[in-house]
C-alpha cells in the first residue's frame, strides 16, 4: 500500500509569493495532520482534521496560513504571502481513529 | 506542554545499550515513539497506552509509567541502523488526537 504522499518534495520561492503544499493520506485513514519542523522549534502540529473537518488549528502561526481538506484523499496547506521565517520542512501525517500517525516524506520549503 | 527528553544526545559503539527518557508535567493518555533519520520523515516505532505497559520490537522496547508520567525507550545491542533522532510524542485525555513532541534525542552508533 502506498504511504502518505506529499508534493512537491522541495519548494523554493521568493518572499511574498503564495505557496501550496499538497497531501494525500493513506486510504481509509480518517485523521490528517500537518506539522512543521525546524531546528529552533522542533516538530510542531499546525492543524489536524477528522473526517475532513478541521478539529484543532491552534498551531497555525497566523492568518497567512490556511489548510483545507475537500475530501478524504486530499489536503492542502497554503501560505500567502510567504516569508523567509516560513522556511521549514512541512510534514503531513495520517492515522486511523486518531492513533498511530504515519508521516509523509515532507516538503522542504525555502523562502528567499 | 512539551515533554522533556533526556539525554539530548548519546554516542554508542555498536553492541552497546542505551535508554532514552521522556517525561511530562501533564497526565498522559499515551506515548508514541518515533525515529527520524537525517533528511527523512519520522518513522513510527511503538505506542504505549496504559500505565506500566511495556512493549518490544526486536531489540527496542519501551515502558510507560502512567503514575510518574514517564516513558523510557530501551535500545539493546545497538546496531548502526539505530542511528537517528528519537522523538516521543504524548497526548492527554483532554488533548484529543493532538500529539506534542519532545525535542528529540540524537543517537549515534559507531562501528
Amino acid at each position: 500500500d502506498a504511504g502518505v504522499i506529499q508534493s512537491p518534495r522541495h519548494e523554493v520561492t521568493e518572499m511574498g509569493q503564495e505557496v501550496t503544499l499538497r497531501c494525500k493520506p493513506i486510504s481509509g485513514h480518517d485523521y490528517l495532520f500537518w506539522y512543521r519542523q525546524t531546528m529552533m522549534r522542533g516538530l510542531e502540529l499546525l492543524i489536524y482534521f477528522n473526517n475532513n473537518v478541521p478539529i484543532d488549528d491552534s498551531g497555525m502561526p497566523e492568518d497567512r496560513f490556511s489548510a483545507k481538506m475537500p475530501n478524504a484523499s486530499f489536503s492542502t496547506l497554503k501560505i500567502q504571502p510567504s516569508e523567509p521565517r516560513d522556511s521549514a520542512v512541512y510534514f503531513c501525517a495520517s492515522s486511523f481513529a486518531g492513533r498511530t500517525q504515519y508521516f509523509g516524506p515532507g516538503t522542504r520549503l525555502t523562502v528567499l | 506542554q512539551q515533554p522533556v527528553q533526556s539525554p539530548q544526545a548519546v554516542i554508542l559503539r555498536e553492541g552497546e545499550d542505551a535508554v532514552i527518557n521522556c517525561s511530562s508535567s501533564k497526565a498522559l493518555y499515551s506515548v508514541h515513539w518515533y525515529r527520524q533519520k537525517h533528511g527523512e520523515a519520522p518513522v513510527f516505532l511503538m505506542i504505549l497506552l496504559k500505565g506500566g505497559e511495556q512493549k518490544g520490537h526486536d531489540k527496542i522496547s519501551a515502558s510507560f509509567n502512567e503514575k510518574k508520567q514517564q516513558s523510557s525507550l530501551y535500545l539493546t545491542a545497538s546496531q548502526l541502523s539505530y542511528s537517528g533522532t528519537y522523538f516521543c510524542g504524548t497526548d492527554s485525555v483532554t488533548s484529543g488526537s493532538r500529539l506534542t513532541f519532545g525535542e528529540g534525542t540524537q543517537l549515534t552508533v559507531n562501528p
